[in-house]
């Protein structure tokens, strides 16, 4: 059974740091990984997704890369603000297994 | 391109009900799945239909169900509620291949009293 672990479960920093999310897998064998972030009360915003073939994907100030063989992703925001204060789950959302999310990571970005 | 709509927003429902919930996926996704979202749980699988069959199964109780129509959108029942319901309930939609990303819809939130 697929298991999807995130750390840290919550983070809060002063406005212009660099972060770094973290998550991890049990099992090697994934199609891709998606990370996602929910605003309370609504549902997920998909960030960026990762096919299983490459090694990392960039988007804006977020940077997530992969690393299949030892089952880590990580979500790198540049030069965070308070917009981005947000709950951010991680999921493998394709493949032999069921959709598998992350608990997330609970961000506040004060000013 | 519109997104993923989800009816109603809110419900508001009492023990031994049942309620159905309703899922229009992106046009042109043929892949509809649903979850389940508690402070306790996180977000967990139930189903997914693809092309009005249903194609995988989460770990729930018989009382929920789910169709797909012709058209790809979705619903999903929930019979005999329990307090335990209680949740946001989303579906996503997706192209429906394994390395097809999930669009999310906002959700409804299920209160059962």
């Amino acid at each position: 059974k697929q298991e999807v672990t995130q750390i840290p479960a919550a983070l809060s920093v002063p406005e212009g740091e660099n972060l770094v999310l973290n998550c991890s897998f049990t099992d090697s064998a994934i199609y891709n990984l998606q990370w996602f972030r929910q605003d309370p009360g609504k549902g997920l915003t998909s960030l960026l997704l990762i096919q299983s073939s490459q090694r990392e994907q960039t988007s804006g100030r977020l940077n997530a890369s992969l690393d299949k063989s030892s089952g880590r992703s990580t979500l790198y925001i540049a030069a965070s603000q308070p917009g981005d204060s947000a709950t951010y789950l991680c999921a493998l959302p394709g493949g032999s297994y069921i959709p598998t999310f992350g608990r997330g990571t609970s961000l506040i970005v004060h000013p | 391109k519109a997104g993923v709509t989800q009816t109603p927003r809110y419900l508001i429902k009492t023990r031994g009900q049942q309620v159905t919930l309703s899922c229009s996926p992106i046009s042109g996704h043929r892949s509809v799945s649903w979850y389940q979202q508690t402070p306790g749980q996180g977000l967990q699988f139930l189903f997914e239909y693809f092309s009005e069959t249903q194609r995988n199964k989460g770990n729930f109780p018989g009382r929920f169900s789910g169709r797909q129509f012709s058209n790809s959108r979705s619903e999903m029942n929930v019979s005999t509620l329990e307090l335990g319901d209680s949740a946001l309930y989303l579906c996503a939609s997706s192209a429906g291949t394994a390395n097809s990303p999930l669009h999310f819809g906002n959700g409804t939130r299920l209160t059962v009293t």
